[in-house]
């Protein structure tokens, strides 16, 4: 089992709607939860943080955490084709290291 | 434009060769790391500086060799490397080790010829 796995994609979705990106960690003490985005050929861009249970909300995007399921999620509302790119999922656990999924690949149709 | 600094952007070495890699950060962050990330995969961490003291060295290989001058300079040296270390070279920093989410570089695009 990976210790952090993302759905995998291609997840495409027309534009306006909300396109819903997930991610389960398999580190029980696991404290911190990423959402990084990055465009082809870019280096990954910081776009989300969760350190506690619940939702928390930025602009159009966002990130809900499940501790005792081990689940987090990025939801991104009115998807417009500048939201095409890869999205990392990283986790830290106590230790301070920091593991990344795969990466799931959104595609905003116009 | 990013808060972390690498130099060069693209570098192709050949085998025998001698090269390093820069990054520089301003925002005084503590902790600098160094990712490769191959194409379509995630980034996989090399080296954690914590304070200026390597803190995780994650089995890399000793042509790779980190170095970090002061607390905002990481640098990376490069020697006799394959070409399947070709790669995307990440530079990122955060606050602490541990300490909140990363501000990566823009990356050096190595080619090994």
């Amino acid at each position: 089992q990976k210790e952090v796995e993302q759905n995998s994609g291609p997840l495409s979705v027309p534009e306006g709607a909300i396109a819903s990106l997930n991610c389960t960690y398999s580190d029980r003490v696991s404290q911190s939860f990423f959402w990084y985005r990055q465009y082809s050929g870019k280096s990954p861009e910081l776009i989300m943080s969760i350190y506690s249970n619940g939702d928390k909300e930025d602009g159009r995007f966002t990130a809900q955490l499940n501790k005792a399921s081990q689940y987090v999620s990025l939801l991104i509302r009115d998807s417009q084709p500048s939201d095409s790119a890869t999205y990392l999922c990283a986790v830290s656990n106590n230790a301070g290291k920091s593991t990344f999924g795969d990466g799931t690949t959104l595609t905003v149709k116009p | 434009d990013t808060e972390v600094t690498q130099t060069p952007k693209h570098l192709v070495m050949g085998m025998t060769n001698k090269k390093s890699l820069k990054c520089e950060q301003h925002m005084g962050h503590r902790a600098m790391y160094w990712y490769k990330q191959k194409a379509k995969k995630p980034p996989e961490l090399m080296f954690v500086y914590s304070y200026e003291k390597l803190s995780i060295n994650e089995s890399v290989p000793s042509r790779f060799s980190p170095e970090c001058p002061n607390s905002s300079l990481l640098n990376l040296h490069l020697h006799a490397l394959q070409p399947e270390d070709s790669a995307l070279y990440l530079c990122a920093s955060s606050q602490d080790w541990g300490g909140g989410g990363y501000t990566f570089g823009s990356g050096t695009r190595l080619t090994v010829v």
